[in-house]
């Protein structure tokens, strides 16, 4: 079965430059979620899109800005970079019909690994 | 918002034996349940979930319980193996494909 396909598995930054990361949802998912997590951390929720629109936000800093676009693949794009800006993003996708009984649970991809020196 | 607290943060156990994560959460609006295991170097990975209507289900070795009134859920593993050996997170949320809060992972270790 398809999965969430993330690009690029790692990412190697320096400081105050930009990184963008992608993620492409499961086929006729409608939801993204974009979550960070930190080495030995949980993931923590930063943004999520349903159906192109901006549908809840987290801890996700000014620097960082994300869209959903036409095919419902989404970006995560990071500016000013900082060191405490490594960790792994994870983005998940899910199907969400509001009092439906046919939404499914979060799938998540493998990640981007950046790593900001 | 949501806040899961999930113990223990590490366990060890031998092979064969049985393990148990405990997780509570604070918001009553919480309806759904899922528990994920991470690999080194892989996304989380859905391993079984419970539904706030559903007070227990279990899929071969692996069973969750749940508590509404008590605000616990529960995972328990029976006759580990090596390779259940990862990271396990439990979440909760309002609903099936919904936002999902987080508690701090138990590293469990599975010993031959």
């Amino acid at each position: 079965a398809a999965g969430v396909i993330q690009s690029p598995r790692h990412l190697i930054k320096e400081k105050r430059e930009t990184a963008t990361l992608k993620c492409y949802p499961i086929p006729r998912h409608d939801t993204v979620y974009w979550y960070q997590q930190g080495p030995g951390q949980d993931p923590q929720f930063l943004i999520s899109f349903y159906e192109k629109m901006q549908s809840d936000k987290g801890s996700i800093p000014d620097r960082f800005s994300a869209q959903q676009f036409s095919d419902y693949h989404s970006e995560l794009n990071m500016s000013s970079l900082e060191l405490g800006d490594s960790a792994l993003y994870f983005c998940a996708s899910s199907l969400l019909q509001p009092a439906s009984s046919y939404n499914s649970p979060l799938h998540f991809g493998n990640g981007t690994r950046l790593t900001v020196t | 918002g949501e806040n899961v607290e999930q113990h223990p943060s590490t366990l060890s156990v031998q092979e064969g034996d049985s393990a148990v994560i405990k997780c509570t959460y604070s918001d009553s609006a919480s309806n759904y349940f899922p528990w994920y295991k991470q690999e080194l170097g892989k996304g989380p990975q859905l391993i079984i979930d419970i539904r706030s209507n559903v007070g227990e289900k279990k899929d071969q070795r692996i069973a969750v319980t749940l508590n509404k009134t008590a605000k616990h859920f529960s995972l328990h593993i029976t006759e580990t193996q090596p390779e259940d050996s990862a990271v396990y997170f439990c979440a909760a949320s309002r609903g099936v494909g919904y936002k999902l809060s987080f508690g701090a992972g138990t590293t469990v270790t599975v010993r031959a």
